[in-house]
Parts: structure tokens; sequence; C-alpha cells
């Protein structure tokens, strides 16, 4: 099946720095990708839409200007999280889909 | 976005069956209803969709009521490695996916 390949699978960064997490799609092209994020013992949250070419589209209440998404290709998106706070500490998510969706291995954020 | 209602969590020995419920009264006539299952520190996978009709896959089966406002994911045979938090989603073809509070699986052997 098709396969959606995230990297770092973990990262510490400190307070203050930006961090980037890439999501690729090894199999197929994807016009559009999403983010989300998840808290422990909580379901996951939709950050924002990611479409190759253009802007992407945040969720309400997603800050744009920090959490940077660029897609700059038909199997590649970024996520960076600018400033980051140990507020930010989370487990960040892409996916890409097909008909059905298939989903990155996660990226364990900890800001320190 | 349909909004669906699921148990929070459910229990199961190895090697039996397992229903696991979902309400979703407000499906639109477009959205297919969509089963995916988050292991532990993994992302989530695909389980099965639907839009209608029953669907049978290699991992699971999925039973749709006839006025669509319910669903029901068949586990034939539970295993140990079927333990996760299981998400219903109602969704169109394409487009974004947004996950409900799932129903937390355990399996005992």
């Amino acid at each position: 099946g098709a396969v959606v390949s995230q990297h770092p699978s973990r990262v510490i960064c400190k307070s203050g720095t930006s961090v980037k997490i890439e999501c690729r799609s090894l199999d197929f092209q994807a016009t559009t990708m999403f983010w989300y994020r998840q808290f422990p013992k909580k379901s996951l949250m939709l950050m924002a839409t990611s479409n190759e070419g253009s802007k992407a589209t945040y969720e309400q209440g997603v800050e744009k200007d920090k959490f940077l998404i660029n897609h700059a290709s038909l199997t590649l998106s970024t996520l960076t999280v600018t400033s980051a706070h140990p507020e930010d500490s989370s487990f960040y998510i892409c996916s890409a889909r097909i008909r059905e969706a298939f989903f990155g291995q996660g990226t364990r954020l900890t800001v320190v | 976005d349909a909004k669906t209602t699921q148990p929070n969590s459910m229990e199961s020995n190895e090697e039996e069956p397992v229903h696991l419920p979902c309400n979703h009264s407000t499906i639109s006539g477009t959205d297919y209803i969509h089963w995916y299952r988050q292991l532990p520190s993994q992302g989530p996978e695909y389980v099965i969709h639907g839009l209608t009709s029953n669907v049978n896959n290699r991992m699971a089966s999925l039973a749709i009521a006839e006025d669509r406002k319910s669903s029901t994911l068949i586990l034939h045979r539970a295993t140990l490695r079927d333990a996760a938090v299981y998400y219903c989603i109602p969704s169109e073809d394409t487009g974004k996916l947004i996950f409900g509070q799932g129903t937390t699986l355990q399996v005992k052997p």
C-alpha cells in the first residue's frame, strides 16, 4: 500500500528555536496533505491542510505564523514550529489521501 | 462535519469477535463511513470504509445501518495486536478527516 514517511520521529529542542518536520508521500503524488497534533490520551486535532503550490489552510485557533507549512512539491510537505515553547510539545502527525488516508509515523516534539 | 458517538472503551477476549459501534446520525448523503485505528505512539492506519452496503476486507467487516445513521466495525477474531483506539469518521471521498474521541479496545489474553 501507499506509504507516507515522516521525519524525524523524535526531536528535542530548546525554547525559542525552530523545528522542521518533513512529510513525504513515497509512492504517490499528493496535492494535499494534512497536519495533526495529538496530546497524550487525546484524539488527533487537525491543524491545517497543506496545498501544493499554494498557501496552507489553517483550522480555527491555529496560529499560522507559529506553524509554518510549505508544500513545495507533490511529494513533500513541511511543518516548521517557530519559536518553540514547552506548550508546543506534542505528537505531530501528517497524512495524505488517495481515497483512504495514509499517515506518517508521527513526530514526538519535546521543547525544553 | 458529522458528529460521531462511540463508546469510550471496550474489552474483548483474544480470539473472540468484537463489535465496535458508532452513531453518526448527522451524516450527509455523500459521506463515506471510514474507520481508522491507532496503536500507541503511531500514526493511525486505515481499517475499512463503506457508503451504504456492508463491506469486508482482510482486516475487518463493516456493517452499515439501512438509514446510515450508525455502523458497526466487526473484528472477527480479536488478537492482542488489535488493541488500539478505533475511530469512526464520516467523510467525503477526499479531503480532511476530523477525528472524534474514538473507542479504546482492550484485548485480554
